[in-house]
């Protein structure tokens, strides 16, 4: 059962890069690790996902090293508009498999 | 077009009474989900159908019925509502990959 860590808050300025790291010890094999990102009163959104290395998409990078323990979302210059919280989540592909969102990351972004 | 959409958005009950929450995705997922996000802002899953069989039943109070009419549906029934089941919930669904998309939320205040 992969339980993830990640701090509570950050803050940063507009047009600065942003990565928020996630620690997840006892991350299965077959385990993916997807972030979202919750705005209030919104439901979660879905950014990005991967298993290993790196992947890049239009909004954000994700950043798995070969141990797979941690994980670390980069956000490119970012904007007011990504002030929100941010969650890592690690699950298999299966409908059946265990799925805990932690606490999250309120980022906070300043201009 | 709405992917996944929830009704009511706002829900006020009275302690005792029941009421039911509706939740339709239109992504043509095999699975969904029902959360509650409570005051705290932890997201915590209840219930997970694949293909409208029950998958994922988290320790939920048996007053909490889901009904999977099809596997674009899922809505969810509570008895006997208390001032504890306050909170909002959130409804998902995804596909084989995974990742999940969320509705917009039902905002139920019990008094």
């Amino acid at each position: 059962l992969a339980k993830t860590t990640q701090p509570i808050s950050m803050d940063s300025y507009e047009g600065q890069e942003v990565n928020i790291t996630c620690s997840h010890n006892n991350i299965a094999t077959n385990d993916y690790i997807t972030w979202y990102q919750q705005f209030p009163s919104q439901g979660p959104r879905f950014i990005i996902q991967g298993y290993k290395t790196k992947v890049t998409n239009e909004v954000a990078s994700l950043f798995i090293p070969a141990d797979r323990k941690s994980s670390t979302l980069s956000l490119p210059r970012v904007s007011l508009s990504d002030t929100a919280v941010y969650y890592c989540l690690v699950g298999g592909y299966s409908s059946a498999s265990k799925i805990i969102f932690g606490s999250g990351t309120r980022l906070s972004i300043r201009p | 077009d709405t992917a996944v959409s929830q009704t009511p958005k706002y829900l006020v009950t009275q302690m005792g009474n029941d009421k039911s929450i509706k939740c339709e995705q239109n992504l043509g997922h095999d699975t969904m989900y029902w959360y509650k996000q409570d005051s705290k802002k932890f997201l915590k899953i209840m219930f997970s159908y694949n293909n409208k069989e029950l998958i994922i039943n988290e320790t939920v109070p048996n007053r909490f019925s889901p009904k999977s009419p099809d596997k674009a549906h899922l809505n969810l029934h509570i008895n006997s509502l208390e001032l504890g089941d306050s909170a909002v919930y959130f409804c998902a669904s995804s596909p084989i990959t995974g990742e999940q998309y969320f509705g917009p939320g039902t905002r139920l205040t019990v008094t």
